[in-house]
């Protein structure tokens, strides 16, 4: 079981483009999260999956869009990035309806210039 | 207010010794769970352990153990005998509400274990 896996590990930015990032778990959890680490912080939560079909915002939604393609996969998608948006991106899952576990992938560190 | 907070930015301990990271949080919600992570200068998030409102055990996972006091709001960590392997960022993480999907982090409390 490779757990949760991200795509790309690292990526760099213009102000203005755009990019999609991949996250994929083979743990069969319904459901599906995306956090923002930004340095010295914790996390804080951009977009969830409660289950296949659904999504909601979090914390931090504006400048991004999420699609959750099927179980397995939940994708973040920066339509137009800010440097504001340099940060380190994490992906989770976990099974159940109530959150008692919560596991990560790698992350991804972005860029934007 | 913070909901969850993290007051020791920095803590140094010798090895083998045990080690409590403090958390205390703010709700109202009497269904709440509390998380602890760590993150290794690697970067990856590292589930430790879970306590939920109405267990009345405190949770324990190998050498780590949750120190759930209710009344005080406090859900210290709690590393027995420690290791070189200890030495990263740890976070306290909220849930509040059954069936909610949404965790607030601390700020996190870096550990570094001394030989």
């Amino acid at each position: 079981n490779a757990g949760v896996t991200q795509t790309p590990k690292f990526q760099v930015l213009k102000t203005g483009q755009s990019m999609t990032l991949q996250c994929a778990q083979d743990m069969n959890h319904n459901s599906m999260y995306w956090y923002r680490q930004d340095p010295g912080m914790g996390l804080r939560l951009i977009y969830y999956s409660a289950s296949e079909g659904t999504t909601d915002k979090g914390e931090v939604p504006n400048g991004y869009n999420v699609s959750r393609l099927n179980k397995r996969e939940f994708s973040l998608r920066l339509e137009s990035a800010a440097p504001s948006q340099t940060s380190v991106y994490f992906c989770a899952s976990s099974p159940g309806l109530t959150v008692t576990s919560q596991f990560f992938g790698p992350g991804t560190r972005l860029t934007v210039l | 207010a913070q909901k969850i907070t993290q007051t020791q930015p920095g803590m140094f301990v010798q090895e083998k010794e045990a080690v409590t990271l403090d958390c205390t949080y703010d709700t109202s919600d009497p269904s709440y769970g509390l998380f602890w992570y760590k993150q290794p200068s690697s970067g990856e998030m590292i589930f430790l352990i879970y306590q939920g409102s109405y267990d009345q055990q405190n949770a324990t996972e190998g050498r780590y153990s949750l120190n759930f006091q209710k009344a005080r709001k406090s859900a210290n960590l709690v590393i027995s005998a420690s290791q070189l392997g200890d030495s990263a960022m740890y976070f306290c993480a909220m849930r509040e509400g059954q069936g909610a999907q949404k965790l607030v982090f601390g700020q996190g409390t870096r550990l570094t274990i001394n030989p």
